[in-house]
């Protein structure tokens, strides 16, 4: 079945590192996505990762994928005021043809504290 | 370059009235998406175009909602009769190539619908 999972709320302090966590069920998952949706707007792609990778830093950003337990993690380092968004992580599924059907998880709630 | 536009960005109706939203993807982008988005819930694709032609609409409610995308650019999403549970978001995204697991999807600001 296709399902993504999310904690829902996350609260820091600025300067603090925050890991945003998400569960996945299909194990077919070519790619795993973060997006990240602030107020008003659209959804903005963050960071992808190959499902036949373990890691992936892209300057604060650390994404970690860990496909036995079918879990995903995004890492922020150094937490600023403007990070308070809504994180989504997504996974595509092939269905045997050229589309990327996304799969979204519920969103995490990301407060940083100044 | 300019983003993903979409109109209205606010819609309020009352149930079983008819309702349209319309999306310009960024220029030279064949694939363009429709996500609903239920507060509290992640995005749901409902229909996907590669140019003119629909590649999936397996969870598009076709007895209510109609999408077209005529000349392979612009499209419109059209409710109709609308049910107090179309309340959402609806959002409009494009790519450049495929749809391919590495085509970058850009998001629109959405449109906001309550159904009263």
């Amino acid at each position: 079945g296709e399902d993504v999972e999310q904690s829902l709320f996350l609260s820091v302090r600025e300067g603090d590192s925050s890991v945003i966590n998400c569960t996945y069920t299909d194990s077919s998952s070519t790619y795993l996505y973060w997006y990240k949706q602030e107020p008003g707007a659209g959804l903005q792609l963050l960071t992808y990762i190959f499902s036949n990778m373990d890691m992936k830093q892209d300057q604060r950003l650390t994404v970690l994928l860990n496909k036995k337990d079918k879990h995903l993690s995004l890492r922020i380092a150094d937490t600023q005021t403007g990070d308070s968004a809504i994180y989504f992580c997504a996974e595509s599924l092939r269905d045997g043809g050229a589309t990327n059907k996304l799969i979204f998880g519920t969103g995490t709630l990301l407060a940083v504290q100044p | 370059e300019a983003g993903v536009a979409q109109s209205p960005r606010y819609k309020i109706i009352e149930k079983r009235q008819s309702v349209a939203f319309w999306c310009n993807p960024i220029s030279g982008h064949a694939t363009l998406y429709w996500y609903q988005q239920i507060l509290g819930q992640g995005p749901k694709l409902l229909i996907q175009f590669q140019n003119n032609g629909v590649v999936d609409d397996s969870q598009l409610p076709k007895d209510r909602f109609s999408a077209e995308r005529l000349k392979g650019v612009d499209s419109t999403l059209k409710i109709q009769p609308a049910k107090l549970e179309d309340s959402a978001v609806y959002l409009c995204a494009s790519s450049l190539a495929s749809g391919g697991p590495r085509d970058t999807q850009y998001f629109g600001p959405g449109t906001r619908l309550t159904v009263l």
